[in-house]
């Protein structure tokens, strides 16, 4: 089946704009993870999502990034105000579930958003 | 907090010939994975491994092997009869079995196969 799908490909903006990100998570897959892929981070961990549950939101690096996951399938991204500092890969990755087997906890990714401000 | 590291920035291998990549990690967890992601220049990241840490047979897949010595939190990647197609960045990432659990990665090992 498809894997996971994320766009745009690339994304390049301004300094203090807003940008959106999606992803589109294999389908039947329940859980839903963002990470950020940077240079001199290397990469972390971003938020999660897990069917209806409360997003886990600790790795959001500021309140400027927000997340959402609608109907349980597509995630949107949000980063307002960019920075230059905001550059970088976001990748998105999907499991099936949590807490089964190890074949259904196992993430797998999109090819990612190459996010470049100017 | 789990941490990863790979000590190996960059190497390289023959064609053909084996290579083997280094990754250990520090962890209080009992109950977890491993896993070895590779991330070809088109950068996508693809699964290569996994490991369960309740498991002592070392996991396989084909021409890629790990070694895991869970007592010296160390884990491995060996890669047999190299191809070109293996050229890529290769991240050690680790997953405690909780709900939720993110994924922590090493700081990735560039891996060149030469002609």
């Amino acid at each position: 089946g498809a894997g996971v799908s994320q766009s745009p490909s690339n994304k390049v903006t301004e300094k203090g704009k807003d940008v959106e990100l999606r992803c589109d998570p294999i389908s039947g897959h329940t859980a839903l993870y963002w990470y950020r892929q940077s240079l001199g981070q290397g990469l972390e961990f971003l938020i999660y999502f897990q069917g209806n549950s409360a997003p886990d939101k600790s790795g959001l690096p500021s309140d400027r990034f927000s997340a959402e996951r609608t109907g349980g399938s597509v995630s949107t991204l949000t980063i307002q105000r960019t920075q230059q500092e905001d550059s970088a890969v976001y990748l998105c990755a999907s499991s099936l579930e949590v807490r089964a087997s190890p074949e259904q906890e196992t993430q797998y990714f999109g090819p990612g958003t190459r996010l470049l401000v100017l | 907090a789990q941490t990863v590291t790979q000590s190996q920035p960059e190497m390289s291998v023959q064609e053909a010939e084996t290579v083997t990549l280094s990754c250990t990690y520090d962890t209080s967890e009992n109950n977890y994975y491993l896993f070895w992601y590779k991330q070809p220049p088109s950068r996508q990241m693809i699964l290569v491994i996994r490991q369960e840490a309740y498991k002592q047979q070392n996991a396989t897949e084909n021409r890629f092997s790990v070694n895991f010595q869970k007592a010296a939190k160390s884990f491995s990647l060996k890669i047999s009869d190299s191809q070109l197609g293996d050229t890529a960045m290769y991240f050690c990432a680790f997953m405690k079995r909780h709900p939720g659990s993110m994924l922590t990665f090493g700081g990735g090992t560039r891996l060149m196969v030469k002609p």
